[in-house]
Parts: C-alpha cells; sequence; structure tokens
C-alpha cells in the first residue's frame, strides 16, 4: 500500500459525458502529479500541484482540468469525454522535490 | 527536455535466472534521481529501486540491483534469483533533483516475462 488513494477504481461513461477522479496524497506529501496510461502508450504527464498551486503542465488536453484543495487532496475534472479518453490515470504523490513520487492503484475510466 | 530510452520491449527468462534491463537516459543537468518501477498485470505502479546520480554506489534493494554509469548515462536494473511474480511491465524513470515540476519523465517499459 503506497499511502496514495484514488476513487474511484473503475468507472464506465458514455462520450460527451464528465467525470470527476479523486486523489488523496499519502500524509505529508504537498505535491500531487497526475498521469494518464493509455493501453498503447507509456505514461503521460498531465499536471502537478504543490500545495494547492499549479507546477507545471504536460501533455493535458483543454477538455481536462485540476485541482488542488487546502487539504491537499487534488480531483481530475474530464470533460466532453471521447472514446480516445479511455484509460488508467495515476495520481502520484511526493512529499518535495527530489524524494520518491508514489503511486495510487489509478482509476480505469472507459469511455463508450 | 529529458528523455528515456528503454530499448527492450519484451524479455523472457526461465524462473531463477538472472535478467538485465537496460535504460539510457538523456540530460545535460548533473543532479538528478533515477528510478525502476514494476507494473504487475494488476497495472498497479510499484517502486522498485532509487539511485541519486550524486551516488557513485550502486543502489541494491534484496534481488534487484542497478549498474549506475553517469558517464554514459546509462542505469540498467539486474534481477537475480528471478521469480514467477517478477512478471512485469518494469519502468525506468527520470526526475530533476532541483525542482523538477513535470515529475517523472518515463521510459516505454520493457515487458518482462518469467518462465516457470
Amino acid at each position: 500500500d503506497s499511502g496514495v488513494t484514488q476513487t474511484p477504481k473503475h468507472l464506465i461513461t458514455a462520450t460527451g459525458q464528465r467525470v470527476t477522479l479523486r486523489c488523496s496524497p499519502r500524509s505529508g506529501d504537498l505535491s500531487v502529479y497526475w498521469y494518464q496510461q493509455s493501453l498503447d502508450q507509456g505514461l503521460q504527464f498531465l499536471i502537478h500541484y504543490y500545495n494547492g498551486e499549479e507546477r507545471a503542465k504536460g501533455n493535458i488536453l483543454e477538455r481536462f482540468s485540476a485541482q488542488q484543495f487546502p487539504d491537499l487532496h487534488s480531483e481530475l475534472n474530464l470533460s466532453s469525454l471521447e472514446l480516445g479518453d479511455s484509460a488508467l490515470y495515476f495520481c502520484a504523490s511526493q512529499q518535495g522535490s527530489g524524494n520518491t513520487i508514489y503511486f495510487g492503484e489509478g482509476s480505469w475510466l472507459t469511455v463508450v | 527536455a529529458q528523455t528515456v530510452t528503454q530499448s527492450q520491449p519484451e524479455m523472457s527468462v526461465q524462473e531463477a535466472e538472472t535478467v538485465t534491463l537496460s535504460c539510457t537516459y538523456d540530460t545535460s543537468e548533473s543532479n538528478y534521481y533515477l528510478f525502476w518501477y514494476k507494473q504487475p498485470p494488476s497495472r498497479q505502479m510499484i517502486l522498485v529501486i532509487r539511485q541519486e546520480a550524486y551516488k557513485q554506489q550502486n543502489a541494491t534493494e534484496n534481488r534487484f540491483s542497478v549498474n549506475f554509469q553517469k558517464a554514459a548515462k546509462s542505469f540498467s536494473l539486474k534481477i537475480s534469483d528471478s521469480q514467477l511474480g517478477d512478471t512485469a511491465m518494469y519502468f525506468c524513470a527520470f526526475t530533476y533533483s532541483g525542482g523538477g515540476a513535470d515529475g517523472l519523465t518515463f521510459g516505454k517499459g520493457t515487458h518482462l516475462i518469467i518462465q516457470p
């Protein structure tokens, strides 16, 4: 158990819909990262939050957004969903720069 | 920007054998960290081993060890006495030590199959 909690574990939704993925980082970790892993692709960095503020954006679509709340949990919002958005979405947390990054178990999103 | 290359898409060995997975990276930085993560069929990402670039000594964790060659920008993972439970995707990853806001940069992975 990495200590990073993601919900829901599995989600099936229709095209055009909107979903929210939730992440609780490890106790004491200020950084939260979101990654997307599609079947035929590696892990793609989406976005990084540190103590409530956005630190970096990767290959995140404009239809996607995220935030980190004062209690440090984070949410990834995916809207106007397309079939190609079907993927495993990982949240990862880190105490500070250079420390090990720990992953949650991921949220499986299937868009039908 | 840094890149991580894993040149072996798939490897297969017999149980109890030793196997080495290759990883090379490209960066202009001198202070960074390298990791190997394991992703079994459950798809969970599990940290296997970590190496600080400033350390010359190679990291080891039980049956797992690395061969870190900083000048060559090479970071291979050796698994000794391989077990069936080692079957997984293995990802090599890189992050800067001085505030890498992008977090980890991953290679495309090596699918390791341990045969009984």
